[in-house]
């Protein structure tokens, strides 16, 4: 079936080090990939997107991989700031039909000074 | 400033009660969505609209209903059927082309 599915539900670092936050999908028709953050009580946030033709994409300070043998996506955050903290939201969109978003569980990131 | 707008942040029903969920949008979306999400869960789709005056259930559409009388709003009523109505309503809207969502700032109902 649809599915898209976070690893880790909780993710703790230290301020200033590097976060992954994994994410796994099951569907291999996606052809488009995005992650977002929300902040608590506020709604989702767009972070950075990545087409299937693409195996890695940088923003400012993330960066998102995508490896489509194993059907896993990751959001790196670079120098993890305390404004970080958030939960962040893999979601997948399925080729065809209407554009409909798939999204995860969810990863807690907490960071600490 | 274009965006999404929904209103209000805070709503109280008593049980038994309808309730509307306001959703504007200005950035000139043909689709819009809502979402449930409940606390330490994801989102879920509960009705979604490609187009003024058509919309089709998500999800979790039993106990919900709208409307897309306009191309700029998208209002939810919670109906009485719906047995747990107590959760945070997100709604966003896109482009009918493969692209993401943009968020409203979300609306806490609380059943009392």
């Amino acid at each position: 079936g649809e599915s898209v599915g976070l690893h880790l539900p909780t993710l703790s670092v230290q301020e200033g080090d590097n976060s992954i936050i994994n994410c796994a999908y099951s569907n291999s028709a996606s052809d488009y990939f995005i992650w977002y953050k929300q902040e608590s009580g506020k709604g989702p946030q767009f972070i950075i997107d990545i087409r299937s033709n693409m195996d890695k994409r940088q923003g400012q300070r993330v960066t998102v991989l995508l490896n489509k043998t194993v059907k896993h996506l990751s959001l790196q955050i670079a120098a993890t700031q305390p404004g970080d903290s958030a939960v962040y939201f893999c979601a997948e969109i399925l080729s065809g039909g209407y554009n409909k978003l798939i999204f995860g569980a969810g990863t807690r990131l907490a960071v600490h000074p | 400033d274009g965006g999404i707008t929904q209103s209000p942040k805070y709503l109280f029903r008593k049980e038994g009660q309808n309730v509307t969920l306001s959703c504007e949008q200005n950035l000139n979306h043909d689709a819009m969505y809502w979402y449930r999400q409940d606390p330490g869960q994801g989102l879920r789709l509960i009705y979604y609209s490609q187009i003024v005056n058509d919309f089709q259930k998500g999800d979790i559409a039993e106990g919900y209903s709208v409307s897309r009388e306009k191309k700029e709003s998208f209002p939810l009523t919670v109906t009485s059927a719906q047995k747990n109505p107590t959760a945070f309503y997100l709604c966003a809207s896109s482009m009918t082309r493969v692209a993401g969502y943009t968020f409203g700032s979300g609306t806490r109902l609380t059943v009392v």
